[in-house]
């Protein structure tokens, strides 16, 4: 099992500029998540999805949009950078209420 | 005030000591609590999961809850320098995880 793949691993950005992060997981869970870390602020939840067919705001959803494409596929979409938006973006996916498993990332630089 | 706090450290122990991380958090609702190891450049990687008050070991690693305190730690015994990483507390607060900001743990040999 992959466990929680994304794409790209990298993507460097002009402002103003559209992009979609692809996240798919292969262990049957319900929710999943997106994430982005940055230096000293820790993980903060951009959107998750309970199920699918739903998707709810985190702590910092603007700039954002998601798409749950099937149980497997969480997107996340960018429609016009931001420098402000450089990070590190993490998905995620879990059974409710319990251990959240993690991709490996994509490190997104607006220039 | 942030919902999940940790210290930032570095905390720095020698090999083969026992490392002490510990978290603090405000929701009293609270029933779910994790704790990842983050290496530099990687993603969070989940080492422990508690869900109810007392210890839980499980091979060097033992977490602590106490929900009455809303305090969780994390003890690692005979610390090596491959565990040399950033710790995250993480708690479920409603059906949402919310993470401190991470201690650094740095193991000297």
């Amino acid at each position: 099992n992959a466990g929680v793949t994304q794409t790209p691993k990298f993507q460097v950005l002009k402002t103003g500029q559209s992009m979609t992060l692809q996240c798919a997981q292969d262990m049957n869970h319900n929710s999943m998540y997106w994430y982005r870390q940055d230096p000293g602020m820790g993980l903060r939840l951009i959107y998750y999805s309970a199920s699918e067919g739903t998707t709810d705001k985190g702590e910092v959803p603007n700039g954002y949009n998601v798409s749950r494409l099937n149980k497997r596929e969480f997107s996340l979409r960018l429609e016009s950078a931001a420098p402000s938006q450089t990070s590190v973006y993490f998905c995620a996916s879990s059974e409710a209420g319990y251990e959240q498993y993690f991709g490996p990332g994509t490190r997104l630089t607006v220039t | 005030q942030k919902e999940v706090e940790q210290n930032s450290g570095p905390l720095s122990v020698p090999e083969g000591a026992i490392a002490s991380l510990n978290c603090t958090y405000s929701d009293r609702g609270s029933q779910s609590f994790f704790w990842y190891r983050q290496y530099s450049g990687k993603s969070p990687e989940l080492i422990m999961s508690i869900y109810s008050n007392g210890d839980k070991e499980d091979g060097r690693f033992t977490a602590q809850l106490n929900k009455a305190s809303q305090y969780v730690s994390l003890l690692i015994r005979d610390s090596q320098p491959s565990d040399s990483a950033t710790y995250l507390c993480a708690v479920m607060g409603g059906n949402k995880l919310v993470f401190g900001a991470g201690t650094i743990l740095r193991v000297k040999s």
